[in-house]
């Protein structure tokens, strides 16, 4: 069964520079979320959007921002990028109908 | 603000023990997950739990939820080393759609 997918695996950056986290969902499901995971730390949600629309969001920072385009999936840009940007950056899918969120891969975050 | 506790953070068992780990939250909800974390991986999804009173099992881990208490317990059964990893309860409140995240337990099974 098709899963959520997530690209880059892994990507490096310099402090100040961009990055773009990409997520294709789950056929069919039509709410992504981002998730920030740092070390040894539980996931914390970001942003989600639902139908194209954001639908709720958490501790995103302004440096961030992200949208869900017409095929539904989501970009996760990232702005003068910190150190403390440095994670795991989760994004998950859903149905409405459905009450279960499944998970990508993970794009691993290294900011030098 | 949405409160996810877990305890403990920290188990160390021995294979074939036997062992609880609780979720308590702050809110409104009946939607509670148990995610399975292994280092540097995919959160992968163990249990959903949607009503009061919801008890699933597979294997050798029972999930079960009380709404009135705001409570969720992961009671693991004749422990292996193959179950260490963290694992993680999730809320997600009456009042939104995302899945709000305990801290986590990590779980080592030492023989």
């Amino acid at each position: 069964a098709a899963g959520v997918i997530q690209s880059p695996r892994h990507l490096i950056k310099e402090k100040r520079e961009t990055a773009t986290l990409k997520c294709y969902p789950i056929p069919r499901h039509d709410t992504v979320y981002w998730y920030q995971q740092g070390p040894g730390q539980d996931p914390q949600f970001l942003i989600s959007f639902y139908e194209k629309m954001q639908s709720d969001k958490g501790s995103i920072p302004d440096r961030f921002s992200a949208q869900q385009f017409s095929d539904y999936h989501s970009e996760l840009n990232m702005s003068s990028l910190e150190l403390g940007d440095s994670a795991l950056y989760f994004c998950a899918s859903s149905s409405l109908m459905n009450t279960e969120a499944f998970f990508g891969q993970g794009t691993r975050l290294t900011v030098v | 603000e949405l409160k996810v506790e877990q305890n403990p953070l920290f188990l160390s068992m021995q294979e074939g023990k036997n062992y609880t780990i609780y979720c308590n939250y702050s809110t409104t909800s009946d939607r509670l997950y148990w995610y399975r974390q292994d280092p540097g991986k995919s959160l992968e999804s163990l249990f959903v739990l949607l009503s009061n009173g919801a008890v699933k099992q597979e294997g050798r881990l029972m999930a079960s939820l009380d709404t009135k208490a705001r409570l969720s317990t992961l009671h693991i059964t004749a422990a292996v080393h193959d179950l260490s990893a963290t694992y993680f309860c999730a809320v997600v409140p009456d009042s939104g759609y995302a899945l709000n995240f305990g801290k986590g337990t990590s779980l080592l099974v030492t023989p």
